[in-house]
């Protein structure tokens, strides 16, 4: 299994761009989600989804969007990037996201000029 | 807001000290999740403590939990340079759309060896 992977590793846009980060899970997990990690916030979550065609909002929706067509796959779209979406963005998985442990990706470093 | 909040935010000692690192938390809980993460890498999920739970062992890792204080802490005994990272707790939050992690802003560990 590769468990969940995350791509791009790396990428920068510039302000008004459009872009969709990529998280694919081979575990047959139900709950996936997003995270965003700033220096010195920890991580806060963006969306969240409990299985295909379930999604809703996490602490810091804003400038996100997220559809979950396939138990596998839960991409997040970035409508119009700005400089505060400067970050290091996480997806994660569990079984079923009630006291689950949570796997997570390697992470997507996004910077936006 | 996070909903856990670590304390200290950044903790120095040498090999072999024991290291604690607590959390405290807003709103009930039905279970907190520590977990590690070393400088550039994804979270990796050291133990699960449920709300009916008081203490939980696991290797050198000691977690307890106090519902009435709405806190946990984490005991790494006998400490390595190994165990330098950043250590995070995280909370499950019932929400309309399901069950939702989120992590406080983590502890800083550096051991020195």
């Amino acid at each position: 299994n590769a468990g969940v992977t995350q791509t791009p590793k790396f990428q920068v846009l510039k302000t008004g761009q459009s872009m969709t980060l990529q998280c694919a899970q081979d575990m047959n997990h139900e709950y996936m989600s997003w995270y965003r990690q700033d220096p010195g916030m920890g991580l806060r979550l963006i969306h969240y989804s409990v299985g295909a065609g379930i999604t809703d909002q996490g602490e810091v929706p804003n400038g996100y969007n997220v559809s979950r067509s396939t138990t596998e796959d839960f991409p997040l779209r970035l409508l119009s990037a700005a400089p505060s979406q400067t970050s290091v963005y996480f997806c994660a998985s569990s079984y079923s996201g009630e006291s689950e442990k949570l796997f997570f990706g390697s992470g997507t470093q996004l910077s936006v000029l | 807001s996070q909903q856990g909040e670590e304390d200290p935010q950044a903790l120095s000692i040498q090999e072999g000290e024991n290291a604690t690192m607590n959390c405290s938390y807003k709103t009930s809980i039905n279970n907190l999740q520590w977990y590690r993460q070393n400088s550039g890498r994804g979270l990796v999920h050291l133990i699960l403590i449920r709300s009916n739970e008081r203490e939980k062992h696991s290797g050198r890792l000691r977690v307890t939990l106090d519902t009435s204080k709405k806190s946990s802490s984490l005991l790494i005994t006998a400490s390595r340079a190994a165990d330098t990272a950043s250590y995070f707790c995280a909370t499950d939050a019932l929400n309309t759309g399901g069950f939702k992690t989120i992590f406080g802003a983590g502890t800083r560990l550096f051991v020195k060896a």
